[in-house]
């Protein structure tokens, strides 16, 4: 299993454009996170969902759109980016009925 | 919201020294997690409690669960290079167990 994965691992945008970060995991967990974790402070989560399908927002959504088609993939898509949005994304899953969350390695994104 | 407070945020110690940490919260958790993170990569579960006053060991690693539900410790003996990183503590939001709450985190570093 290669758990969960991100691409990219870094990114350097401009203000205004537009990217999505792309979560994938292979232990056929429900449940998908997205955090955002700005320097010096905790994770923060921006989405999450429960199942293909479904997604509900987190603390700090405003910015950002998910979408669920399927259950490996959990896709984060910023529409307009803005230099508030610099910060190194996370990505995690877990397995219904289990507390533990499994992240993956991170996208370190820069927006000038 | 449900916050957590780490404390301390930082550490500055010498190898082979013990360490002491712990995450508080003005509400009741069900469940505490404790995670690390290393420079450059996502957080990986150490250890998770889910019992008022249980004491779980990971190695040189052990967590308590507060007697009260509000908090919990962190305890590495003999410490090691390899210990440096970020420690967050994190508990499943009750209204939904979905989500989890992260601290702040505390940052340890290790002089050889």
């Amino acid at each position: 299993n290669a758990g969960v994965t991100q691409t990219p691992k870094f990114r350097i945008l401009k203000i205004g454009q537009s990217m999505t970060l792309q979560c994938t995991q292979d232990m056929n967990h429900n449940y998908m996170y997205w955090y955002r974790q700005d320097p010096g402070m905790g994770l923060k989560l921006i989405y999450y969902s429960v199942g293909a399908g479904i997604t509900d927002k987190g603390e700090v959504p405003n910015g950002y759109n998910v979408s669920r088609s399927t259950t490996e993939d959990f896709p984060l898509r910023l529409e307009l980016a803005a230099p508030s949005q610099t910060s190194v994304y996370f990505c995690a899953s877990r397995s219904r009925g289990a507390d533990t969350q499994y992240f993956g390695p991170g996208t370190r994104l820069t927006v000038l | 919201g449900q916050q957590l407070n780490q404390s301390p945020q930082s550490m500055f110690i010498q190898e082979g020294e013990d360490v002491s940490m712990n995450c508080t919260s003005s509400s009741i958790f069900n469940t505490w997690l404790w995670y690390k993170q290393d420079p450059g990569e996502g957080p990986v579960l150490l250890i998770a409690l889910y019992k008022a006053g249980e004491l779980t060991s990971n190695g040189r690693l052990t967590a308590q669960f507060g007697i009260t539900r509000k908090d919990s410790f962190l305890n590495i003996s003999a410490s090691i290079p390899s210990d440096v990183g970020i420690y967050f503590c994190a508990g499943p939001i009750i209204q939904g167990a979905q989500k989890l709450v992260f601290g702040q985190g505390t940052r340890l570093t290790i002089n050889p």
